[in-house]
Order: C-alpha cells, then sequence, then structure tokens
C-alpha cells in the first residue's frame, strides 16, 4: 500500500523557516517524480513545487521561487520542502504527492498544518 | 498561467441520480485534465487522468470526457461516497494549475 506521511508542520513567526518531510512506503521512491500541493484554510489546490526521481530538476510556483527548496533522499525515501522568510499568506495544509502521467498527483499525504502568525 | 474555470461551484444532489462538473482551461490544454476527490480525514484521490482514463480503482459510474479547453466529469448513479469536494486540474504544462472546486452535497 502507498503511504506518504508528512511531517514537521506547526506554528512560525512571519519570516522564520520550518522543514517538512514526507516519509514514503509501499513503492519504490527513487523512480517516481514527488511534489507538494498546498492548500490555505476555505481555499482551493496549489501546486507548490515538483522534484524528478533522481533529484536533478525542480520545478516551483511562482509564489514561492526563491525561498522555499524541495529536496529529495532516495536512501531514506523522504520528501523535503525547506520554507524560508514565510509570510502569513504561506498558511495552509501542506500535502505531499506522488507524479506520474506528467503533472498528476496519482498518491497523496494526508497533509501537515503551516500557520504562518506572530 | 493555464487558469481553470470550474462549474458549478456547489451542486446538490440525491443517491442514484446522475451529475456533471465542468471544467474550462484558458488555453487548449489538449487531453490532460486530471480530476480530484477530497473528503474530510481523507488522502486526496485520484480519478481520472488525461481527460478520460480512470485511475486504477475508481468506480465505473464515474467517466471523464473532452479535449482543448472544455472537460466535463459525469458521475452515474450517485452513491452515498461520492459526496465531497471534486477539482479539475490540468496536467499539460508547468505550472500544474486547479480548478477552484465544486462541493457535491447531499440534497
Amino acid at each position: 500500500e502507498v503511504q506518504l506521511v508528512e511531517s514537521g508542520g506547526g506554528l512560525v513567526q512571519p519570516g522564520r523557516s520550518l522543514k517538512l518531510s514526507c516519509a514514503a512506503s509501499g513503492f519504490t521512491f527513487s523512480d517516481y517524480n514527488m511534489a507538494w500541493v498546498r492548500q490555505a484554510p476555505t481555499k482551493g489546490l496549489e501546486w507548490v513545487a515538483s522534484i524528478s526521481y533522481g533529484g536533478s530538476n525542480t520545478h516551483y510556483g511562482d509564489s514561492v521561487k526563491g525561498r522555499f527548496t524541495i529536496s529529495r533522499d532516495n536512501a531514506k525515501s523522504t520528501l523535503y520542502l525547506q520554507m524560508d522568510s514565510l509570510r502569513s499568506e504561506d498558511t495552509a495544509t501542506y500535502y505531499c504527492a506522488r507524479s506520474r502521467y506528467n503533472l498528476v498527483m496519482d498518491a497523496w499525504g494526508q497533509g501537515a498544518s503551516v500557520t504562518v502568525s506572530s | 498561467d493555464v487558469q481553470m474555470t470550474q462549474s458549478p461551484s456547489n451542486l446538490a444532489a440525491s443517491p442514484g441520480e446522475s451529475v456533471s462538473i465542468n471544467c474550462k482551461a484558458s488555453k487548449s490544454i489538449s487531453k490532460y485534465l486530471a480530476w480530484y476527490q477530497q473528503k474530510p480525514g481523507k488522502a486526496n484521490k485520484l480519478l481520472i487522468y488525461s481527460g478520460s482514463t480512470l485511475q486504477s480503482g475508481t468506480p465505473s459510474r464515474f467517466s471523464g470526457s473532452g479535449s482543448g479547453t472544455d472537460f466535463t466529469l459525469t458521475i452515474r448513479n450517485l452513491e452515498p461516497e461520492d459526496f465531497g469536494l471534486y477539482y479539475c486540474q490540468q496536467h499539460n504544462e508547468y505550472p500544474p494549475t486547479f480548478g477552484a472546486g465544486t462541493k457535491l452535497e447531499l440534497k
């Protein structure tokens, strides 16, 4: 069974940093591209970033470019999202997702809640 | 970026009925549209990709159609577990973009 479990969320002050992790199991992690998608309270889904299966190619949404960094450790089957210079508008539930069929998210985690507030 | 316009935003129906949800892209995305279901306490679920290809495990009462800019998700013979939020997403180009969602509620 494919499982994606996010961790590392919490309350953080504006301007500070936070790092999310996503532990993957039930599939060969190193064979798949991965992504982060977020959802602000009462809002829709917003793609944040993607990374290729080997980690060499990354893409970011304009709203996080230059502040967030997606990375992965295939030996640990873990995906990361380093979030720097956080803003109140980054408050959201962050989902880890497996990506295939060209930018389709075919498996999702339950999400990690991030609140940016003073 | 490709803007995705989803309609209606809310939809009320009864079990056994059929419903359709529409998604319009701001430019042609060929056949590359996905549909997801979101329910409280559950992981988001991919239903359909590439416009009409059912993801493994998606019941056959779900179907997708369309190409270019106009797409439709149809659910026939609604089951109680089908009520929830539905999102479309274009997967033709970066950045992948989502519609605003359709809330399917029990009438």
